[in-house]
């Protein structure tokens, strides 16, 4: 089906360790972009791509490393996993920076 | 970047009008305002995108004074799905450096 798609919807791991989120679109849309999600703070941007191979910082990049060799693909990698990283994490895609069609979204525990 | 304001909560009844504001005092000449609807567990839906004066589709209408910095959703004769956490999103077309607020929490009761 057409559609962005997210793995792992839920994920545990410990502090220290890598994760990786992937975000999938079906769309062949231009942009896409990383958010997080915290009690209290509403959606954050994290990273975003407006094209394969250019990616750009967000609000609150710090920790994270992503990543675009394929239109279709986002993958957010956590290189050394931090408690203040637990949150849910949304991949959106767009073909404007504005009109974004959000993935499920990824609960991330960080032990 | 561009910072937003809303109400954290609203509450209305079914069949009522909901007008909900958001400030956006230091919007740019290129930045366009959206909506976007959100529900528990799931991620946001967009609803309403302007520039400037009014726009309306099937679902909500959207006010934009002259001077640009707020906005008001409108949402027509509520229903209780209509209960979910509403965004106001400012962005730069430019550098797509895009901010969300923290969202207006709409109750709608019977």
């Amino acid at each position: 089906d057409a559609g962005i798609t997210q793995s792992p919807r839920y994920k545990i791991t410990e502090t220290g360790r890598q994760v990786t989120l992937m975000c999938h679109q079906t769309w062949s849309h231009s942009y896409m972009f990383w958010y997080r999600q915290d009690l209290g703070h509403g959606l954050r941007l994290i990273y975003y791509s407006a094209a394969a191979d250019i990616t750009d910082k967000g609000e609150v990049p710090d920790g994270y490393v992503v990543s675009r060799s394929k239109t279709e693909n986002f993958p957010l990698t956590l290189e050394s996993a931090t408690r203040s990283q637990t949150s849910v994490y949304f991949c959106a895609s767009s073909e404007s920076p504005s009109e974004q069609y959000f993935g499920p979204g990824t609960r991330l525990t960080v032990t | 970047l561009a910072k937003t304001t809303q109400p954290i909560s609203m509450d209305s009844y079914e069949g009522q009008e909901v007008n909900i504001t958001c400030s956006h005092n230091n919007i740019a000449t290129n930045d366009y305002i959206t909506w976007y609807q959100q529900f528990p567990s799931q991620g946001p839906r967009f609803i309403i995108q302007g520039y400037k004066t009014k726009v309306t589709n099937e679902v909500a209408s959207l006010f934009i004074p002259a001077d640009r910095k707020s906005s008001t959703l409108s949402l027509p004769r509520v229903s209780l799905s209509d209960t979910a956490v509403y965004y106001c999103l400012v962005g730069f077309t430019g550098f797509q450096k895009l901010v969300f607020g923290t969202g207006t929490r709409l109750l709608v009761s019977p």
